[in-house]
């Protein structure tokens, strides 16, 4: 079964600063998606991220702010740049997975995700 | 942007009881998926489905994808102490593998009591 990972698992950073949250798959994937879960709240999609074009990001999120990387087929990194206490969040990456690679269905799976708190 | 219509917020059961929740949208889907996330987890996936009216089955769980493409539910029968999570509905435009990112539910708490 593919394992998805990311790192760091969670941080805690001052305002105006960055942070780089790395996706690793044990699989090569198409498709990686990054997402954002506010406390308390559900998943809301940042971007699209394929391997060696431009990520396509959903509306109210911009590559200025969140700028993504995809340099292969089993990494992806987010970035969130010049942080305030509104980005503290759990940022998830999930990859399109073949059916039983996985599970027994074609779909998204989840890594564990990475917690932001803002100071 | 668009949230899936997901009710209930949250449940309150006994052990052994059944389980029902669904989902609704404005617009259709070409995918419907539900994930129950634990605290400190991510999402993982329970069920997927991508026939307008099918009923697919995951051990105790069972979930319909509604014939008109806006809606699904998501049963539970005989609950056990580590159903204890959210539950999430997710939609997705494309059909069984699509390049579109996931539509979540706001999520059902279920709580068990003993």
């Amino acid at each position: 079964s593919a394992v998805i990972s990311q790192k760091p698992s969670r941080d805690i950073c001052q305002r105006g600063t960055s942070l780089t949250i790395q996706c690793q798959v044990d699989s090569q994937v198409t498709m990686m998606f990054w997402y954002r879960q506010q406390p308390g709240q559900s998943l809301t999609l940042i971007a699209t991220a394929n391997q060696g074009s431009e990520a396509t990001y959903e509306s109210g999120f911009v590559i200025d702010k969140f700028p993504i990387s995809r340099p292969n087929l089993t990494f992806s990194t987010l970035t969130v740049s010049n942080m305030s206490p509104e980005d503290s969040s759990i940022y998830l990456c999930s990859v399109e997975l073949p059916e039983g690679l996985a599970g027994v269905w074609e779909t998204q799976y989840f890594g564990p995700g990475t917690r932001l708190l803002v100071l | 942007g668009q949230q899936l219509n997901q009710s209930p917020q949250s449940m309150f059961i006994q052990e052994g009881e059944d389980v029902s929740m669904n989902c609704t949208s404005s617009s259709i889907f070409n995918t419907w998926l539900w994930y129950k996330q634990d605290p400190g987890e991510g999402p993982v996936l329970l069920i997927a489905l991508y026939k307008a009216g099918e009923l697919t089955s995951n051990g105790r769980l069972t979930a319909q994808f509604g014939i008109t493409r806006k809606d699904s539910f998501l049963n539970i029968s005989a609950s056990i102490p580590s159903d204890v999570g959210i539950y999430f509905c997710a939609g997705q435009r494309g059909s069984g593998g699509g390049a579109d990112g996931l539509t979540f539910g706001k999520g059902t708490h279920l709580i068990i009591q003993p």
